[in-house]
């Protein structure tokens, strides 16, 4: 099972708004609704912030939202603060019964 | 407060084994099905295995399937992860993780234990 396709990489200055765009197949994305997004600062462990494609959890800033459609999943970030700089990974749940990762979008806040 | 501890991690040879521990605390073990995850440092995450709350029922990437197994012992809210034959390319830093097994999702993460193969 291929990974999903995240951007490497995106950028934003203090106050915007970004979206990290995530793009898998019939298979996985577009098959479920179990979509979620992780955020991992350096050297921590990855932290669950979107759960079923668009569910934010209790104590994750409502900056934070996302979306799917079709074959691709967003995650997108207002209102963007230092604090938000990590890597971001999307994650889906495939026909082959396994969990699969995108490769990760590293946001750099400008 | 979930908390998740990690060990069992270091360095191994081409063709060894490692047993990792994953202790966990603050919720009730039994409820949530567990799984682990991996990342190659400075990578991607890779999902490795999960399983069921009741330790009934084991899943497993295709990448380490017969060579990794996954249990528990809900007596000592531990989770482990049993790898063989290991290679070069299973150099990570392994995660525990709950894993939602109805909606797929992962809620809380340990900080992870690093496991290097080489000669």
């Amino acid at each position: 099972q291929s990974a999903l396709t995240q951007p490497a990489s995106v950028s934003g200055s203090p106050g915007q708004s970004i979206t990290i765009s995530c793009t898998g197949t019939s298979s996985d994305i577009g098959a479920y609704n179990y979509v979620s997004w992780y955020q991992q600062h350096p050297g921590k462990a990855p932290k669950l912030m979107i759960s079923e494609v668009n569910n934010r959890p209790s104590g994750v800033s409502n900056r934070f939202s996302a979306s799917k459609s079709g074959n691709t999943a967003s995650l997108t970030i207002s209102g963007l603060q230092a604090e938000d700089e990590a890597d971001y990974f999307c994650s889906s749940y495939a026909t082959s019964g396994a969990v699969i990762f995108g490769g990760g979008t590293k946001l750099t806040v400008l | 407060e979930v908390q998740l501890l990690e060990s069992g991690g270091g360095l191994v040879q081409p063709g060894g084994s490692l047993r990792l521990s994953c202790a966990a605390s603050g919720f009730t073990f039994n409820d949530y099905a567990m799984s682990w995850v991996r990342q190659v440092p400075g990578k991607g995450l890779e999902w490795v295995s999960s399983i069921t709350g009741s330790g009934g029922n084991t899943y497993y990437a295709d990448s380490v399937k017969g060579r990794f197994t996954i249990s528990r012992d809900n007596s000592k809210n531990t989770l482990y992860l049993q790898m063989n034959s290991l290679r070069v390319e299973d150099t990570a830093i392994f995660y525990c993780a709950q894993y939602m097994g109805i909606t797929k999702y992962f809620p809380s993460w340990g900080q992870g234990t690093l496991v290097t193969v080489s000669s």
